[in-house]
C-alpha cells in the first residue's frame, strides 16, 4: 500500500519559519514528481509545489515564490517543504500528494498536516 | 491562469438520483487534462477522474466524467448515503495547476 505521512504542523509566529516533511513508503518514490497542496480552514484547495522525480526541476505558486523551497532525500525517502516568511494566510492544512505518471494530477495523498501563523 | 468555477455550490440530492455537477474553465483545458477528486469531511482528497472521464482504480462506475475544452461535468448516476463530500476538479493542462471552489453535495 501506498503512504504518505505528513509531519512538522504547529503554531508559529508571523513571519517565522517551518519545514515539513512527507515520509512516503509502498513506491519507488524516485520515479515520480511529488507535490504540497494546501487547504485554509473551510476554503478549498490550492496548489502549491512541485518537485520533479530527481529533484531536478521544482515549481512554485505564485503566491509563494520566494519564500517556500521545495526538496526531496530519495535516500530516505522523504518529501520536504521548506517555509520562511510565513504570513496568516499561509495557515492552512498541508498535504503531500504524489504525482501521477501520466499528468500532473494527484493520485495518491497524505492526511495533512496543520499549520497555523498566528501571534 | 485558468480560473475553474464549480457549480451549484451545493447539491441536495436523495439517495438513488441522479447528480450533474459543473467545471467551467475560464479558458480551454489543454488536453482535456482535468481531474476530480472527492473530499469527505475530516479526511485528505481522493482521486475519482482523469483527463475529463477515465476513472481512478477503485473507484464505482456511478460516478463518470465527461466534456472538453472549457466544460466539464460530473455525473453521479445513482446517489448513495457515502457520496456526502465536497468535490473538487483540477486542470493540469496549463501552468500554474488550479483547482475550482467545489461542490458540496447534500443527502437529502
Amino acid at each position: 500500500d501506498v503512504q504518505l505521512l505528513e509531519s512538522g504542523g504547529g503554531l508559529v509566529q508571523p513571519g517565522g519559519s517551518l519545514r515539513l516533511s512527507c515520509a512516503v513508503s509502498g513506491l519507488t518514490f524516485n520515479s515520480y514528481a511529488m507535490t504540497w497542496v494546501r487547504q485554509a480552514p473551510g476554503k478549498g484547495l490550492e496548489w502549491v509545489s512541485a518537485i520533479s522525480g530527481n529533484g531536478d526541476s521544482t515549481y512554485y505558486a505564485d503566491s509563494v515564490e520566494g519564500r517556500f523551497t521545495i526538496s526531496r532525500d530519495n535516500s530516505k525517502v522523504t518529501l520536504y517543504l521548506q517555509m520562511n516568511g510565513l504570513r496568516a494566510e499561509d495557515t492552512a492544512i498541508y498535504y503531500c500528494a504524489k504525482v501521477a505518471p501520466t499528468g500532473y494530477y494527484f493520485d495518491y495523498w497524505g492526511q495533512g498536516t496543520l499549520v497555523t501563523v498566528s501571534s | 491562469e485558468i480560473v475553474l468555477t464549480q457549480s451549484p455550490g451545493t447539491l441536495s440530492l436523495s439517495p438513488g438520483e441522479r447528480g450533474t455537477l459543473s467545471c467551467r474553465a475560464s479558458q480551454s483545458v489543454s488536453s482535456n487534462y482535468l481531474a476530480w477528486y472527492q473530499q469527505k469531511v475530516g479526511q485528505a482528497p481522493r482521486l475519482l477522474i482523469s483527463d475529463a472521464s477515465t476513472r481512478a482504480t477503485g473507484i464505482p462506475d456511478r460516478f463518470s466524467g465527461s466534456g472538453s475544452g472549457t466544460d466539464f461535468t460530473l455525473t453521479i448516476s445513482r446517489l448513495e448515503p457515502e457520496d456526502l463530500a465536497v468535490y473538487y476538479c483540477q486542470q493540469y493542462g496549463n501552468s500554474p495547476l488550479t483547482f475550482g471552489g467545489g461542490t458540496k453535495v447534500e443527502i437529502k
